[in-house]
C-alpha cells in the first residue's frame, strides 16, 4: 500500500515557466512533509518542507502547497530553469513516531526545456 | 560542514557473498537512517538509528542489519546476498530525536551490484 503518491511520472516544462509537481498522501499521521530533487547516482538534495500546521512555504523560486483535508501538497518552481531537470522526490515523516522515517512517492522526471 | 559521507560508492558482489556499507553522519546528527533505492521500488526505508539503538526498521529479510557506533557513524550489512539486492544504498542523517519536524541529509550512496 503507497501511502505516498506522485501519480506523474514525468513532466516537461517550457524555460521560464511554471512547473507544479503534486504528490498526495493516505496517512493522516503525517505531518511533515518535504520535496527532495535527484540526479541520476547521486543522493538526494533536500529542497524545501512545510509542517502540518502552515499552507504555504516558500523558499526563492520553490513554493510548497499543503492541503491538508484532500492529503494533498505540491511543488511550484517558478521561473523554470534548465538546471532543475531532475527527479522530485516527495517524502513524508510523522514527528510523533518516536523515531526518523521519511515514506517517499516514487518521484517525478522533471525536464525543462530551453 | 562536512556533509554525509558513504564508503564505498561502488561494489560488485556475488551471489551469496556479504557485504559491509559504511556512512558517517553530519557531525552532531544522532539519527541515521538507511533507505534502499531500486527502479521499481523508488526509496525504501531499511532502518533508522539514534544513540546507538535501532528506533524503527521497514518491511525488509534480517538478512539486512545494521548498527550504530558511540561517534554515531553507522554500518549496513547484506549477508547471503541476491541478485534482487543490486540497488543504490542510501544513508541520511537528521538531528531528530522523534517529535521533530526536521529534514533529512543525504549521502552520495553506494551502488552495489550483485552478479
Amino acid at each position: 500500500d503507497q501511502q505516498v503518491k506522485q501519480n506523474s511520472p514525468s513532466l516537461s516544462v517550457q524555460e521560464g515557466r511554471i512547473s507544479i509537481l503534486n504528490c498526495d498522501y493516505t496517512n493522516s499521521m503525517f505531518d511533515y512533509f518535504l520535496w527532495y530533487k535527484k540526479y541520476p547516482a547521486e543522493g538526494p538534495t533536500f529542497l524545501i518542507s512545510i509542517s502540518s500546521i502552515k499552507d504555504k512555504n516558500e523558499d526563492g523560486r520553490f513554493t510548497v502547497f499543503l492541503n491538508k483535508s484532500a492529503k494533498h501538497l505540491s511543488l511550484h518552481i517558478v521561473p523554470s530553469q534548465p538546471g532543475d531537470s531532475a527527479v522530485y522526490f516527495c517524502a513524508a515523516s510523522d514527528s510523533g513516531a518516536g523515531s526518523y522515517q521519511l515514506t517517499f512517492g516514487k518521484g517525478t522526471k522533471l525536464s525543462v526545456i530551453p | 560542514k562536512a556533509g554525509v559521507t558513504q564508503t564505498p560508492r561502488y561494489l560488485i558482489k556475488t551471489r551469496g557473498q556479504q557485504v559491509t556499507l559504511s556512512c558517517s553522519p553530519i557531525s552532531g546528527h544522532r539519527s541515521v537512517s538507511w533507505y534502499q533505492q531500486t527502479p521499481g521500488q523508488g526509496l525504501q526505508f531499511l532502518f533508522e538509528y539514534f544513540s546507538e539503538t535501532q528506533r524503527n526498521k521497514g518491511n525488509f529479510p534480517g538478512r539486512f542489519s545494521g548498527r550504530q557506533f558511540s561517534n554515531s557513524r553507522s554500518e549496513m550489512n547484506v549477508s547471503t546476498l541476491e541478485l534482487g539486492d543490486s540497488a543504490l544504498y542510501l544513508c541520511a542523517s537528521s538531528l531528530a530525536q522523534g517529535g521533530a519536524y526536521t529534514e533529512a541529509f543525504f549521502g552520495q550512496g553506494t551502488r552495489l551490484t550483485v552478479v
